[in-house]
């Protein structure tokens, strides 16, 4: 079945370092794939999406490339911040016959910045 | 716009309780789902519904009831809690039920302990 494996958390960083989450994924077919965000006590957000090989995902400084040879989708930000201290889950979902859009989610990413 | 609303927010059992987590969508979303969160291992799907009076089983469905009466509400029952259902639960909706293009919308989540 299909499977999402994020590296191994949590993750603490200095703000406007470097980030990288890293995400490979397994699945059957030719999946959509996602990142979601969820801030303290709120459900999740998401952050970006790719849908097809080597496209790029973006929003707020955040970036991915759905790389299909290496079967990887990481996430990168040149400069993080203090608000971006979260939670971060790589997802992918299987279109069309009976998978309906399901979301397989990894195990999650604590991100801590601090000042 | 409410979006996803889910409650209560949070709620404690005695095992062997019986309880319904409500959840509910303003957008005339025809997917909708329920996931558990439980730490080290992401989020993962209880049951789905791709439309009213159509309801599947997802990755962990035993212990759990779902109906889907009206596009609106998708509640979740808790048939006879066991302290293994301790978790956070999450609602989520979408426009189409093919997920694969159309990003999911999630709630803030209900916070559930069994006793």
């Amino acid at each position: 079945g299909d499977s999402v494996t994020q590296m191994e958390g949590p993750v603490t960083l200095s703000e406007e370092a470097f980030l990288t989450i890293n995400c490979t994924y397994t699945a059957t077919g030719y999946p959509s794939l996602f990142w979601y965000v969820q801030y303290p006590g709120e459900g999740l957000q998401l952050l970006l999406k790719a849908t097809k090989a080597d496209d790029k995902g973006s929003n707020k400084g955040f970036e991915a490339t759905y790389r299909k040879e290496t079967t990887s989708f990481h996430l990168e930000k040149g400069s993080v911040q203090v608000s971006d201290s979260a939670v971060y889950f790589c997802a992918l979902s299987e279109s069309g016959g009976t998978s309906y859009g399901k979301l397989t989610f990894g195990q999650g990413t604590i991100l801590t910045v601090h000042p | 716009n409410a979006g996803v609303t889910q409650t209560p927010k949070f709620q404690v059992l005695k095992t062997g309780q019986s309880m319904t987590l409500q959840c509910a969508q303003d957008m005339n979303h025809e997917y909708m789902s329920w996931y558990r969160q439980d730490p080290g291992m992401g989020l993962r799907l209880i049951h789905y519904s791709v439309g009213a009076g159509i309801t599947d089983q997802g990755e962990v469905p035993n212990g759990y009831n779902v109906s889907r009466s009206t596009t609106e509400d998708f509640p979740l029952r808790l048939l006879s809690a066991a302290p293994s259902q301790t978790s956070v639960y999450f609602c989520a909706s979408s426009y189409r039920f093919d997920g694969s293009n159309q990003p999911q919308h999630f709630g803030d989540g209900t916070r559930l302990s069994i006793l």
